[in-house]
């Protein structure tokens, strides 16, 4: 069975500070990870999407890496800013299980300005 | 750009009534899910729905839960007969293709209430 671990849960950092979020899971045969961000009470915006090919993928101001064969995911957010204040999950989709989305339980990102 | 939209936003309904969340996914995909997340965990997979069929189903997706796709732009959720722990935020997604690699997008969700 797939699980994945967002640490920290939670992050205060204040405005400006580059910062990292981690994402780990057991189960290493992965088709693909999305990164998410949810506001309170909100859906989920997808912010990027990396292949099991792939290392890196960049959007603006985010970047995820991915190493499959360990397990990981990071999310680094440069620059940021109060808006960027939000929960953040990573879910991967594993070979064996279909199109199913296995979701972490988030980090909590507050930028203070 | 073209969005997921979900309607009611909020539905409270007594337990044992029959509930039916609605979904409009993006108009050129063609695989649609369902998800849930109570207060306080994560985000689970409900559904997968694809070609006037479910694909997938979780173990959570038992009798009291159908889907359908009536016309050719909405998708629902069916709750035969809520019980308390039905409470959750139900979100709806959907994906282009269905290739291994495709990206899912997520709507705004309904929050239902079951009290």
């Amino acid at each position: 069975k797939q699980e994945v671990t967002q640490i920290p849960a939670a992050l205060s950092v204040p405005e400006g500070e580059n910062l990292v979020l981690n994402c780990s899971f057991t189960d290493s045969a992965i088709y693909n990870l999305q990164w998410f961000r949810q506001d309170p009470g909100k859906g989920l915006t997808s912010l990027l999407l990396i292949q099991s090919s792939q290392r890196e993928q960049t959007s603006g101001r985010l970047n995820a890496s991915l190493d499959k064969s360990s397990g990981r995911s990071t999310l680094y957010i440069a620059a940021s800013q109060p808006g960027d204040s939000a929960t953040y999950l990573c879910a991967v989709r594993r070979e064996t299980s279909g199109s199913r989305l296995t979701f972490g339980e988030g980090t909590q990102l507050t930028v203070n300005p | 750009e073209p969005e997921v939209t979900q309607t009611p936003s909020h539905q409270v309904t007594q337990m044992g009534q029959e509930v039916i969340l609605r979904c409009v996914p993006i108009s050129n995909h063609l695989y649609f899910y369902w998800y849930r997340q109570i207060l306080g965990q994560k985000v689970e997979f409900l559904v997968s729905f694809y070609n006037n069929e479910i694909s997938e189903k979780s173990e959570i997706f038992d009798d009291q839960f159908s889907v359908e796709r009536p016309d050719g732009s909405n998708f629902t959720l069916k709750i035969r007969s809520t019980k308390l722990e039905d409470s959750a935020m139900y979100f709806c997604a959907s994906s282009k293709l269905a290739t291994p690699y495709n990206e899912q997008f997520f709507g705004p969700g309904t929050r239902l209430t079951v009290l």
